[in-house]
């Protein structure tokens, strides 16, 4: 049972450089949510998305765009990498709007 | 403002001291607070959701508590295996839905 399933693991970029991150679940959950991870500053909501076709902005939006290709994927776009986004990104899962999500094992980003 | 407090940021115990976390919130109507556990390089593995104030939960040697204003997790004769971050969060009635509010976390050493 694979759960959630982020790649890359690891990944650096240049500055100004894209890259998208893929998450996928099989654990036939309505909701999806791509987090950020810093030291210090604890998990942040970059985007989440409720249902297929449906994608809301949460607290830490900027720089990114996600797209929820089905229900099983939900992807997460940089457009031009900045090191204010070097970071740990973590895609979790869960049945309706609740708290008991399932997290992936994350996506180590460095921006150089 | 929403927000989640963790303390103490580390705990060290010995094998079998038993102790306690604290994570304190002010939301403006608790939906769910959540523990979550979370080793080294792995993304967060949830352990508990409790609803209502008075509300208990149980896992191994693990017991979560609600009181209105914080929650406690009871570490009861802990073992080395569980060194782990524990993270706590909270989901808010109204405001951005799906958005779970975490804490920094309380690093948990336990030597043999």
């Amino acid at each position: 049972n694979a759960g959630v399933t982020q790649t890359p693991k690891f990944q650096v970029l240049k500055t100004g450089q894209s890259m998208t991150l893929q998450c996928a679940q099989d654990m036939n959950h309505n909701s999806m949510y791509w987090y950020r991870q810093d030291p210090g500053m604890g998990l942040r909501l970059i985007y989440y998305s409720a249902s297929e076709g449906t994608t809301d902005k949460g607290e830490v939006p900027n720089g990114y765009n996600v797209s929820r290709l089905n229900k099983r994927e939900f992807s997460l776009r940089l457009e031009s990498a900045a090191p204010s986004q070097t970071s740990v990104y973590f895609c979790a899962s869960s049945e309706v709007q609740t708290g008991s999500a399932f997290f992936g094992q994350g996506t180590r980003l460095t921006v150089v | 403002e929403d927000q989640v407090t963790q303390s103490p940021e580390a705990l060290r115990l010995q094998e079998g001291e038993s102790s306690s976390l604290n994570c304190s919130y002010t939301v403006s109507g608790l939906r769910g607070l959540f523990w979550y556990r979370q080793d080294p390089g792995k993304g967060p593995e949830f352990l508990f959701t409790l609803y209502s104030a008075g509300e208990e939960k149980e896992k191994e040697r693990l017991k979560a508590t609600l009181t209105k204003k914080e929650s406690f997790l009871h570490i009861t004769a802990p073992k080395p295996e569980d060194s782990a971050t524990y993270l706590c969060a909270v989901q808010a009635y109204g405001g951005s839905q799906g958005n779970l509010i975490f804490g920094k976390g309380t690093k948990l050493s336990v030597k043999p």
